[in-house]
């Protein structure tokens, strides 16, 4: 079953401003992390968020992590052209998982 | 980049072909994953291996066999595939299998005909 949903599915912003993306799940988890997808290529893992963790910064990103709303978003601050790709959202699923479950995504594209 | 590598980058296969993909990682880990990734739809874990020992099959059907002879090596053995198997195969690595963070080869686009 599909753990993590992100929202919105595509978003377009100018170059310089912010672009916030949001990931819900469903069950309990260990972690949550963000991985970028450049178009047809292999992802990128950007963060991961421990379940006990609530808020996290990586240069221009800063993710949260919401444990009682099962959410998490991802924001991108002064945004870039080179941040065109796809963001998903993973989560484990808890104590004694071997797996990974990813959204379906949100295509970024920044307007140059 | 560098660190998982996958061959071929592109296949074209008919039905009736065997082929085998590749994947390579050079970073000391110790699990290893099969992805597949179609259009408008999730990333789709297909295999996952820790250790050389295969702990998930998400229900992967057997035109599809993957084999694991040690840790840095993941192969994807296709046989009579089916036009809806085209997608962008992906192979990743991490510590070991879990919640841990994952590294992306560059995918094996693959269509079959």
């Amino acid at each position: 079953s599909q753990q993590g949903e992100e929202d919105p599915q595509a978003l377009s912003i100018q170059e310089g401003e912010n672009a916030t993306m949001n990931c819900s799940y469903k069950t309990s988890i260990n972690n949550l992390q963000w991985y970028r997808q450049n178009s047809g290529r292999g992802l990128v893992h950007l963060i991961l968020i421990r379940s006990n963790e609530r808020e996290k910064h990586s240069g221009r990103l800063r993710v949260t992590l919401d444990t009682s709303k099962k959410s998490s978003s991802l924001l991108i601050t002064a945004s870039r052209a080179a941040d065109t790709a796809s963001y998903f959202c993973a989560t484990d699923g808890g104590a004694g998982s071997y797996q990974l479950t990813f959204g379906k995504g949100t295509k970024l594209s920044v307007i140059p | 980049e560098t660190g998982v590598t996958q061959t071929p980058r592109h296949l074209v296969m008919g039905m009736t072909n065997k082929k085998s993909l590749k994947c390579e990682q050079h970073l000391g880990h110790n699990a290893m994953y099969w992805y597949k990734q179609s259009a408008k739809k999730p990333l789709e874990l297909m295999f996952v291996y820790n250790f050389k020992e295969q702990t998930e099959n998400n229900s992967v059907p057997s035109r599809f066999s993957p084999e694991c002879p040690n840790s840095s090596h993941l192969f994807l053995h296709l046989h009579t595939l089916q036009p809806e198997d085209s997608a962008l195969y992906l192979c990743a690595s991490s510590q070991v299998a879990g919640g841990y963070e994952q590294y992306f080869g560059p995918g094996t686009r693959l269509t079959v005909t």
